[in-house]
Order: structure tokens, then sequence, then C-alpha cells
């Protein structure tokens, strides 16, 4: 059974810094891009970033940020113990929501990618 | 504002077919394939269409997809009340696997 559990949530102050983790299982973690979603409250959901699976040839993986988030947060994964990160600094008040781990799938000869898989996710508070 | 438009809000009555469009540009639905999401408050997402029209296990047929250029959309036949959610269109880069972009999402009213 496919699992991802987020945690690292909380109540921040504006500015401030958090960590954010995803365990996952039932899958083999490295064979799979990887994206955290964020959900506003109130509002829709916004993709945050993505990082790509790893590769023979390659060591390290491609990553995506939102504009939103660029120069701010920094996504990480660690094949061994089947996690994903999301480094959050500079944290403002809007980036208040609940924050999604998110499997990528994608379609034979990658003709189409999505999410398939969620994790419950975490809810981050910026608040003075 | 979202680079997916969606309509804020649709509705429909028991039994009756809706439609939520999706509409993009050139550098994401035009070359990209389309996906659909139902939430519903305090759920994880739900995927219901993948790669344009295509229904993972498990989702009924009443759901369907279908994409024309830079637009797409939902389509849910024989609507239930448990059909009440939000909905979201979303398109990842399908080349790089990574950058993705939603919808604003529609809220399914069943009257």
């Amino acid at each position: 059974e496919v699992q991802l559990v987020e945690s690292g949530g909380g109540l921040v102050k504006p500015g401030g810094s958090l960590r954010l983790s995803c365990v996952v299982s039932g899958f083999t973690f490295s064979s799979y891009s990887m994206n955290w979603v964020r959900q506003t409250p109130g509002k829709g959901l916004e993709w945050v970033s993505s990082i790509s699976r790893s590769s023979i040839s390659r060591s390290s993986s491609y990553k995506f940020y939102a504009e939103s988030v660029k120069g701010r947060f920094n996504i990480s994964r660690d094949n061994a113990k089947n996690s994903l990160f999301l480094q959050m600094n500079s944290l403002r008040a809007e980036d208040t929501a609940v924050y999604y781990c998110a499997r990528v799938g994608s379609c034979s000869g990658g003709t189409c990618s999505y999410v398939d898989y969620w994790g419950q996710g975490t809810l981050v508070t910026v608040s003075s | 504002q979202s680079v997916l438009t969606q309509p804020p809000s649709a509705s429909g009555t028991p039994g009756q077919r809706v439609t939520i469009s999706c509409s993009g540009s050139s550098s994401n639905i035009g070359s990209n394939t389309v996906n659909w999401y139902q939430h519903l408050p305090g759920t994880t997402p739900k995927l219901l269409i993948y790669s344009n029209n295509l229904r993972p296990s498990g989702v009924p047929d009443r759901f369907s997809g279908s994409k024309s250029g830079t637009s797409a959309s939902l389509a849910i036949s024989g609507l239930q009340s448990e059909d009440e959610a939000n909905y979201y269109c979303a398109v990842w880069d399908d080349g790089l696997n990574g950058p993705g972009v939603f919808g604003g999402g529609t809220k399914l009213t069943v009257l």
C-alpha cells in the first residue's frame, strides 16, 4: 500500500523557517518525481515545488519552484531514507496553508504526468 | 489568479449532466496532458481523470474528460449528491515530469 506521511508543520512567526518532511512507503521512492502542493485557507490548490527522480546517469535531481516561493523554499530528497523535504525560509503570512506531499505518476513512455498519491497534509501557520 | 481558468461555481440537479471547463494556453494545456481532481474539505484530493480522458481504476464512468487545443473539460453525468465537491484541473510538464499548475477550482453544488 502506497503511503505518504508528512510532518513538521506548525506555527511560525513571519520571517521564520520551517522544515517539512514526508516519509513514504509502498513503492520505490527513487523511481518517482515528487511534489509539494499546498491549499491556502478558503482557496484552491497551488503547486509549490517538484523534484525529479534519480537516475543512473545523474547524481542530482532537477528542482522546480513556483514563482511565489522561489528563492525562499528548497526541496530535497533522501532516497536511502525514503524521504522528501521542504525547507521553508523567510516565511510570510500568505504561506499559511496545508502542505501536501504528492507522488508524480506517469504514463508509459513518459507521455503524461499527474499526481496519483497524496499525503494527508501538514498545516503551516505563519502568524505573529 | 490561476494560470488555468475555471468557473468558480457550477450546479445541477440529481441525474443531470454538468460540465466544468478549464482554459489555458499553448505553454500548459496546449503542450501537456490535463488531469482532474475532486477535493472535499478535510480530505485528500482524489484523481478523477489523467492524460486528458483516462480514468484510474475505481472512478465511475460517469466522469469523463476531454481536451481540445488549449482548453479541457470535465463532464459528470447522472449527477449524484456525493458529487458535491471542489474540482480542479491540473497540468504538469510531461517532458520534465516537474513543474505543475492548477486551475482555480470549481465548486460544484448538487441542488
